[in-house]
């Protein structure tokens, strides 16, 4: 079945840092990726999306590309802040059933300090 | 954007007893919520899909008699967990997907329900 696989934490990365977590995926055809972030008492909020092979997915500094060669979907940011401190998820869904749930990673959290 | 809460937000309940969660939807209908649970520094792992209206779709391995779920309207459904032990402690959360929406990116999580049973 579908499986999601990311980089253990947590990670500890000092202010404008460069971040890196890795994801991989199992999955049969083409499934959509997504990052999702958890903020410390806060629920999922989708961080960024990639529906596609070689699309890119952007928001607040972070980015991944759907890399099907390597079955990835790495996140990265050039320069962490403090605000970034949070659990990140790596996660895929079936582009074709509609409304299906998510396959999640375990997450990763991320500790920046000043 | 849209709001899914979830009440409570934790729980401690004595061995044997029932725990009722609620996921609500605050500012759009609903028709499909689902239910994941976490463990301790693991992947959100679906336990059911609840549809408005009908009954709930639960995943190989979840016992649909422990986990209750009913969603009776369009912004609420409940999760009870009925004669709960110390190994049902979990954390849970909701997601309630906007039918208007179209891509999966119109899933909105709740904040989660934390759940201790002693």
């Amino acid at each position: 079945g579908n499986s999601v696989t990311q980089m253990e934490g947590p990670v500890t990365l000092s202010e404008e840092a460069f971040l890196t977590i890795n994801c991989t995926y199992t999955a049969t055809g083409y499934p959509s990726l997504f990052w999702y972030v958890q903020y410390p008492g806060e629920g999922l909020q989708l961080l960024l999306k990639a529906t596609k092979a070689d699309d890119k997915g952007s928001n607040k500094g972070f980015e991944a590309t759907y890399r099907k060669e390597t079955t990835s979907f790495h996140l990265e940011k050039g320069s962490v802040q403090v605000s970034d401190s949070a659990v990140y998820f790596c996660a895929l869904s079936d582009p074709y059933s509609g409304n299906t749930p998510l396959v999640f990673g375990k997450g990763t959290r991320l500790s920046v300090i000043a | 954007g849209a709001v899914v809460s979830q009440h409570p937000s934790r729980v401690i309940c004595k061995s044997g007893t029932s725990v009722k969660i609620e996921c609500r939807s605050l500012d759009f209908q609903a028709t499909t919520m689902f239910w994941y649970r976490q463990f301790p520094k693991q992947s959100l792992m679906l336990m059911a899909t609840s549809n408005e209206g009908s009954k709930a779709t639960y995943e190989q391995g979840v016992e649909k008699d422990k986990f209750l779920i009913n969603h009776a309207s369009l912004t609420l459904s409940t999760l009870t967990v009925t004669s709960a032990h110390p190994e049902d402690s979990s954390f849970y959360i909701c997601s309630a997907s906007d039918p208007f929406g179209g891509l999966q990116e119109t899933q909105y999580f709740g904040p989660g329900t934390r759940l201790l049973v002693l």
